[in-house]
């Protein structure tokens, strides 16, 4: 089946600092690719759409500035947390369209746990 | 943005018995997923069904859809401990993926 990679899946950083998580699909072209934020027994929080070679939709609430998304090729979408905060740690997951059509299976990443510290 | 209720939120039962979970959202989709998660990992993508189907079956699972009720459920029948996960219902409007709050399914052996 159809693989989406994201990496790191556990990453540390000090208060201030910048950290990238990177979702890749691995045998698939993703046209569209969701960020979401998961807190402890929670649900997924959409926080934005990104398509290939266009900026990304932010859902409301979410800081466009903080939370960078980038989507330059069809198999890789990258989330920035700018100045990252202790509020800022949570559970990561990227997913990915097959395809371009609207009814195609999403499939998602591992997750990154981040921790800022 | 959360597309609706999942019902109910935590559900426990015995090994073998079947489990059923209820999803309700609130937009017009173009069709609804559902998703399991063990705990601390990303999700595995367990079925699709359309907007213009009414039932769905995968081995041991079987998945309704009433759109004009908008509301989904998912049975698991005969069920393991294996089974012990979170299960979530995602909506797709042809923009984006919303999930449900999730239903905490616990198997007893």
């Amino acid at each position: 089946g159809a693989v989406v990679s994201q990496h790191p899946s556990r990453v540390i950083c000090k208060s201030g600092t910048s950290v990238k998580i990177e979702c890749r699909s691995l045998d698939f072209q993703a046209t569209t690719m969701f960020w979401y934020r998961q807190f402890p027994k929670k649900s997924l929080m959409l926080m934005a759409t990104s398509n290939e070679g266009s900026k990304a939709t932010y859902e409301q609430g979410v800081e466009k500035d903080k939370f960078l998304i980038n989507h330059a090729s069809l198999t890789l979408s990258t989330l920035t947390v700018t100045s990252a905060h202790p509020e800022d740690s949570s559970f990561y997951i990227c997913s990915a369209r097959e395809g371009s059509r609207v009814g195609n299976t999403i499939y998602f990443g591992e997750g990154s746990w981040l921790t800022v510290v | 943005s959360q597309q609706g209720e999942e019902d109910p939120q935590a559900l426990s039962i015995q090994e073998g018995e079947n489990a059923t979970m209820n999803c309700s959202y609130k937009t017009s989709i173009n069709n609804l997923q559902w998703y399991r998660q063990n705990s601390g990992r990303g999700l595995v993508h367990l079925i699709l069904i359309r907007s213009n189907e009414r039932e769905k079956h995968s081995g041991r699972l079987r998945v309704t859809l009433d759109t004009s009720k908008k509301s989904s459920s998912l049975l698991i029948t005969a069920s393991r401990a294996a089974d012990t996960a979170s299960y979530f219902c995602a909506t797709d409007d042809t923009q984006k993926l919303v999930f449900g709050q999730g239903t905490r399914l616990t198997i007893n052996p």
